[in-house]
């Protein structure tokens, strides 16, 4: 079975700093990885989605990297904002539309 | 595009009722997912359905629970005889293969059984 680790759990800086997140997977047979914040009490939103062809996505403030060999992604977080705290999760799954593993998250605060 | 929406938003029951959960997806999306989410956790996947058709049903998912997608449109997840263990954020979520099947999440239910 699939198991998603993301490392740390919870993280704060101070408003401005760059920042990267964590996320390793155990299974390397990966089809898609994709990265989500979540908000206390609310739904997930899609960050970016690197498809097992790629290596890395960005959007904006955000860029996510995928080493597949190594079993380990990247986010990064450019010039955080108070706006970016939230938990960011990573989900990978094995097969194209197939279900998502996802790992705990990491906790993100950017105190102003 | 509206999203994808949940309904109700927020369910409180008493332990051996049943409640009924429903989901409308993106509108051209014909995956569709139900995930289960506790505090501190990340979600767990229970079932997904292409159209119709439901393809995968997690060990999660006890003979308690039941999901439909009648039409290839919107779902229901129903659980029967809740106990206090079901008490968790119900996730639906929906992906189109022109996408990728990038997942897109709706806000959630959140069960209490009391």
């Amino acid at each position: 079975k699939q198991e998603v680790t993301q490392i740390p759990a919870a993280l704060s800086v101070p408003e401005g700093e760059n920042l990267v997140l964590n996320c390793s997977f155990t299974d390397s047979a990966i089809y898609n990885l994709q990265w989500f914040r979540q908000d206390p009490g609310k739904g997930l939103t899609s960050l970016l989605l690197i498809q097992s062809s790629q290596r890395e996505q960005t959007s904006g403030r955000l860029n996510a990297s995928l080493d597949k060999s190594s079993g380990r992604s990247t986010l990064y977080i450019a010039a955080s904002q108070p706006g970016d705290s939230a938990t960011y999760l990573c989900a990978v799954n094995r097969f194209l539309g197939n279900q998502f593993y996802f790992g705990t998250g990491t906790s993100l605060t950017v105190i102003p | 595009d509206t999203g994808v929406s949940q309904d109700p938003r927020h369910k409180i029951t008493k332990r051996g009722q049943n409640v009924t959960f429903r989901c409308d997806p993106i509108s051209e999306h014909n995956r569709l997912y139900w995930y289960r989410q506790t505090l501190g956790q990340g979600p767990e996947f229970l079932t997904y359905f292409q159209n119709e058709a439901q393809l995968e049903k997690s060990r999660l998912l006890s003979d308690r629970f039941s999901a439909e997608r009648p039409k290839g449109s919107f779902s229901t997840l129903e659980i029967q005889r809740t106990e206090q263990g079901d008490s968790a954020m119900y996730l639906c979520a929906s992906s189109l293969a022109r996408s990728g099947h990038e997942q897109y999440f709706g806000p959630g239910t959140r069960l209490t059984v009391t």
